[in-house]
């Protein structure tokens, strides 16, 4: 079974611009769950998708937005980029978004704002 | 909300010694804490978890114990290797209504010496 997928691995962006991260849950998973990774603030939780509905959120601005297809994949968007959003940007599936369920990581893209 | 604290930050061990990570949560809703290692340049791989039923678990020379009262739970490594070396994450997840809030630790990197 295929893992976890994230698309494009590597971008390189300007201030100003806006984004769209991609990512493939593993096959029958129906959660997507994002998060931010930078060495200053570690691992953040930006949003959780399950079903096509943003079940939580995490302390972003509304610039970081996202969505989830009837596929189960879910894109994320980061608009009006700053310096601060380099990043390493994680998803995570799981089957569905209880507790008892183990997530898994896909590869991450790592986003580079100039 | 959850906070969660992780120590050491750093932590060097000789190879064949015991290596222990700890970390405190705020929330005592949290009832499932998996904890993630971290290669250089690789996604968090879940590597144990425990939910707030169980008091501790094992798997080969890793383990987890938790103490709910405390709100404290420890990872810990027996004879390490030199391919333990890697950033460890601690995380506290809990269900709210069906929505799952998760906070990581700020990560320990450690260093096992041949």
């Amino acid at each position: 079974k295929a893992g976890v997928t994230q698309t494009p691995r590597y971008l390189i962006k300007t201030r100003g611009q806006q984004v769209t991260l991609s990512c493939s849950p593993i096959s029958g998973h129906r959660s997507v769950s994002w998060y931010q990774q930078t060495p200053g603030q570690g691992l953040q939780f930006l949003f959780e998708y399950f079903s096509e509905t943003q079940r939580n959120k995490g302390n972003f601005p509304g610039r970081f937005s996202g969505r989830q297809f009837s596929n189960s994949r879910s894109e994320m968007n980061v608009s009006t980029l700053e310096l601060g959003d380099s990043a390493l940007y994680l998803c995570a599936s799981s089957l569905v978004p209880e507790s008892t369920d183990t997530q898994y990581f896909g590869p991450g893209t790592r986003l580079t704002v100039l | 909300g959850e906070n969660v604290e992780q120590h050491p930050s750093t932590l060097s061990v000789q190879e064949g010694d015991s290596a222990v990570i700890k970390c405190t949560y705020s929330d005592s809703a949290s009832n499932y804490f998996p904890w993630y290692k971290q290669e250089l340049g690789k996604r968090p791989q879940l590597i144990i978890d425990i939910r707030s039923n169980v008091g501790e678990k094992k798997d080969q020379r890793i383990a987890v114990t938790l103490n709910k009262t405390a709100k404290h739970f420890s990872l810990h490594i027996t004879e390490t290797q030199p391919e333990d070396s890697a950033v460890y994450f601690c995380a506290a997840r809990r269900d709210s209504g069906g929505y799952q809030k998760v906070t990581f630790g700020t990560g320990t990197k450690l260093q096992v010496i041949p």
